[in-house]
């Protein structure tokens, strides 16, 4: 079974600066079936990124994904305070299907 | 765009069953994927298993295999999970999510298990 390890736990970043978020997969899989999610404070997970850069309907191109194998980044660019909450990778295999979400990597204000 | 609502926050005893409903409304329901994800709190999520409700087959994931039922009612775009034998640690919200991209979620329904 695939794991993802997300790092940092926490990252720290001022308004208007750059964030990078990591996603590692423990072996390596398809660039197509990797998706990262936002997550605020009680709501559900947003789709930002599906096939590891196509970025979803409405999202800003201030968010961009990358990778392949088992390396797989997030970035977020020029950050907006409505940027900094709970960020989610996430890998789907079709047959028969699986997902698997990473732990998690939270954005704040620093 | 599909949108998917989920039926209302549910307390239970250990031992007992829960099932929660998902509505589609908007758009084309009965041809994608539903999922269902537990998000324990402090938790990230965790997909629990999903349905297309035009083949009507479910999966699950092996840790929710046997204890949980995913069906649909295609004349009504709704979506259930039924979970059985509910502990504490399945305390969480559950959400539904459309597509094999999870495009589109409901709004959350929190399962408090508590004796």
């Amino acid at each position: 079974e695939i794991v993802l390890t997300q790092s940092p736990g926490t990252l720290s970043v001022s308004p208007g600066e750059r964030a990078t978020l990591s996603c590692r997969a423990s072996q390596s899989v398809s660039s197509s079936y990797l998706a990262w999610y936002q997550q605020k404070p009680g709501q559900a997970p947003r789709l930002l990124i599906y096939g590891s850069s196509s970025r979803a309907a409405g999202i800003p191109d201030r968010f961009s994904g990358s990778g392949s194998g088992t390396d797989f980044t997030l970035s977020i660019i020029r950050l907006e305070p409505e940027d900094f909450a709970v960020y989610y990778c996430q890998h789907y295999r079709s047959s028969p299907p699986r997902y698997t979400f990473g732990q998690g990597t939270r954005l704040e204000i620093k | 765009q599909v949108q998917l609502v989920q039926s209302g926050a549910e307390v239970k005893k250990p031992g007992s069953s829960v099932k929660v409903s998902c509505k589609g409304s908007g758009g084309r329901f009965n041809n994608y994927g539903i999922n269902w994800v537990r998000q324990a709190p402090g938790q990230g999520p965790e997909w629990m298993g999903r349905i297309i409700p035009m083949l009507g087959v479910p999966s699950y994931a092996q840790k929710f295999q046997g204890r949980i039922t995913i069906t649909a009612d295609k004349s009504t775009s709704t979506v259930y999970m039924e979970m059985r034998a509910l502990r504490s640690e399945d305390t969480a919200v559950f959400y539904c999510a459309r597509g094999e991209d999870f495009e589109s979620w409901g709004q959350g329904t929190l399962v408090t298990v508590s004796s």
